[in-house]
């Protein structure tokens, strides 16, 4: 079946600028989670959804990020008033068990590489 | 709060062996994931290890010492194909990917 999907792949956009960043996660799959990754580093966590539910955001970096996901399939990552310093792979990953199962094998989209300028 | 430790960079032979170590500390900890991440594409589900011990998957073996906060990932018969970062990924309270460990294969 289909993977994770991303889109747009790429975005540039101007400081200053909203963003919206698209994730569809493998169809039926109870975990959504979005991260950010910096060239030659591992994924940083951002936020995480169970379901509709967001459980965890505690990785988002500060209140211009936000993320939903209203009917526990599609999300949105939006980054609003960009700045330079948010330019940045995204990376959304989903997964068919809950994150407290801890066997929460993940899998990744492509990614979105944002570049703001 | 998380530490992770991977070597940076290594690199190997092919049709050699490599041993890629993986040492943290977490808050709480129920198992540790290894990805596999080739330059430019997502990272990929290489394997997980809950109990102490090696878990073997045809080329590739994962150790965890639970008491020591340690886990190696062991690649046998090296290709050219295995070149690529390895992410380490212990699940504590939250999950969190180590810096990866750049692995480059020689012919």
């Amino acid at each position: 079946g289909a993977g994770v999907s991303q889109s747009p792949r790429y975005k540039v956009t101007k400081r200053g600028q909203d963003v919206a960043l698209r994730c569809d996660p493998i169809s039926g799959h109870v975990s959504l989670y979005w991260y950010r990754q910096a060239l030659g580093q591992g994924p940083e966590f951002l936020t995480y959804f169970n379901y509709e539910a967001q459980q965890d955001k505690s990785g988002l970096p500060n209140d211009r990020f936000s993320a939903e996901r209203p009917e526990g399939s599609i999300s949105t990552l939006t980054i609003q008033r960009t700045e330079q310093r948010d330019s940045a792979m995204y990376r959304c990953a989903s997964s068919s068990q809950s994150r407290d199962s801890y066997t929460d094998t993940q899998y990744f989209g492509p990614g979105t590489r944002l570049t703001v300028l | 709060g998380q530490n992770i430790d991977q070597p940076t960079e290594m690199t190997a032979t092919e049709g050699a062996i490599v041993q890629i170590n993986c040492t943290y500390q977490t808050s709480g900890f129920n198992g540790l994931f290894w990805y596999q991440q080739h330059a430019g594409e997502a990272p990929t589900f290489l394997s997980y290890n809950v109990l102490d011990g090696l878990e073997e998957k045809g080329r590739f073996s994962s150790f965890l010492s639970r008491s020591k906060g340690y886990s190696y990932l062991l690649l046998k018969e090296l290709q050219m194909k295995d070149s690529a970062s390895y992410l380490c990924a212990p699940y504590g309270q939250n999950f969190v990917f180590g810096p990866g460990t750049r692995l480059s294969v020689l012919p």
